[in-house]
């Protein structure tokens, strides 16, 4: 089992402010790094999926950094949109399609 | 194309009785697993299958089980339901197995038991 942690908890941020997360995860046996948006009443979505040391990838506003031999991710928004309001998980996957959530990012973004 | 389809959205139990979740993948994909989620905690891993073997389980009683059937869709059992199993079922499909590929959720099953 991986301990994953997420943080902060929740934030609150007003529009137009950019905003990071931040997922840790001990490193070893770590095949890759998935990051969620979960909107309330949705079910979850696919952001980024990372496999390699200094990978970053970048979704419009959104874009993640993965570091491996620290065990970290960071998530980052630029310019916060209300829509950009849900709960942000990421999780380490093994070989075996086994996903290690955090309890994730709540983010509520103030018109 | 169809998203996760997972049937019922809502079931209501006592405890002691048993239930069948249901969950059919996006066409294509052979890959199905499942979460639960309950309050405070993330998702947490129950089990995965691929091509109707189940490959992974995550630590939770025998109670739970699951199987999949040759069309990938898959059901999941929990019997002798207890208060504490009361959460959000999840189902997620991912076209490989591998770790790599990202996980389509679909709506899931809201579980209260009394």
């Amino acid at each position: 089992i991986l301990n994953v942690e997420q943080s902060p908890q929740s934030l609150h941020v007003q529009e137009g402010d950019s905003t990071n997360f931040t997922c840790s995860f001990p490193s070893s046996n770590f095949y890759a790094l998935h990051w969620y948006r979960w909107e309330t009443a949705k079910s979850p979505e696919a952001l980024f999926v990372m496999t390699l040391n200094g990978d970053e990838k970048k979704k419009g506003r959104i874009s993640a950094t993965l570091n491996t031999k620290e065990g970290y991710s960071y998530l980052y928004i630029k310019g916060s949109q209300p829509e950009d309001s849900a709960t942000y998980l990421c999780a380490p996957s093994n070989t075996g399609n086994q996903f290690y959530f955090g309890t994730g990012t709540s983010l509520t973004v103030i018109p | 194309k169809a998203g996760v389809t997972q049937t019922p959205r809502y079931l209501i139990k006592t405890r002691g009785q048993q239930v069948t979740l249901s969950c059919s993948p996006i066409s294509g994909h052979r890959s199905v697993s499942w979460y639960q989620q309950t309050p405070g905690q993330g998702l947490q891993f129950l089990f995965e299958y691929f091509s109707e073997t189940q490959r992974n389980k995550g630590n939770f009683p025998g109670r739970f089980s699951g199987r999949q059937f040759s069309n990938s869709r898959s059901e999941m059992n929990v019997s002798t339901l207890e208060l504490g199993d009361s959460a959000l079922y999840l189902c997620a499909s991912s076209l490989v197995a591998g770790g790599n590929s990202p996980l389509h959720f679909g709506n899931g099953t809201r579980l209260t038991v009394t």
